[in-house]
């Protein structure tokens, strides 16, 4: 089995700053996807940006970017020039990859993000 | 637009009732789609896979008798909270898997209170 920690419960930046959130994951796995997701009061999944573990190339989004470091087990979330609408909640997410069919995901417990004016 | 259709958006009950929850994949059929539940300031959590044509794969310590998956066509899984009580009191969310089979759609999630 697979899991997701995110170590910081909550993290307050000022609007226009950068911040990362950690995430570490353990898996025995080879083939799998990790995944960003935001979800604001609203309740809705959002997702924020996602990794192939067989890409060295770390995914971005605009504002947002990933630090995939794979031996290490390691993929934290940048967010350059934070804005009001980024306060949410955050949940890092892994899923393992396999032919014919589908694994559901697994969630870290989340980072609360308040973006502060 | 949407993707994922979930309905309804909340529900209150009294205990012992059952209750059914719809999750619509719209721009796609969908052999496979998952439920997960979130209780209040905590991580979403796996329940079940729900599989189009053959029986639903459920986490371990989700009971099967008690949370009943239906997918009974390629668009449409139903979840079903049978006697709910109290403490199934949370939110219920559903995805489904993007054509290329990630990243997940999810649907915006069924607040489910007991009274």
């Amino acid at each position: 089995a697979q899991t997701v920690t995110q170590s910081q419960p909550e993290m307050s930046v000022q609007e226009a700053e950068t911040v990362t959130l950690s995430c570490t994951y353990d898996t025995s796995e080879s083939n799998y996807y990790l995944f960003w997701y935001k979800q604001p009061p609203s309740r809705q999944m959002i997702l924020v940006i996602r990794q192939e573990a067989y890409k060295q190339q770390n995914a971005t989004e605009n504002r947002f970017s990933v630090n995939f470091q794979k031996a290490a087990k390691s993929f934290s979330l940048k967010i350059s020039d934070s804005q009001l609408g980024d306060t949410a909640m955050y949940f890092c997410a892994f899923m393992k990859q396999r032919g014919g069919g589908a694994d559901g995901l697994t969630f870290g417990k989340g980072t609360h993000l308040i973006i502060q004016p | 637009g949407a993707v994922v259709s979930q309905h309804p958006s909340r529900v209150i009950c009294k205990s012992g009732t059952s209750v059914k929850i719809e999750c619509r994949s719209l721009d796609f059929q969908a052999t496979t789609m998952f439920w997960y539940r979130q209780f209040p300031k905590q991580s979403l959590m796996l329940m079940a896979t729900s599989n189009e044509g053959s029986k639903a794969t459920y986490e371990q310590g989700v009971e099967k008798d008690k949370f009943l998956i239906n997918h009974a066509s390629l668009t449409l899984s139903t979840l079903t909270v049978t006697s709910a009580h109290p403490e199934d009191s949370s939110f219920y969310i559903c995805s489904v898997l993007d054509r290329g089979g990630q990243p997940q759609h999810f649907g915006d999630g069924t607040r489910l209170s007991i009274l």
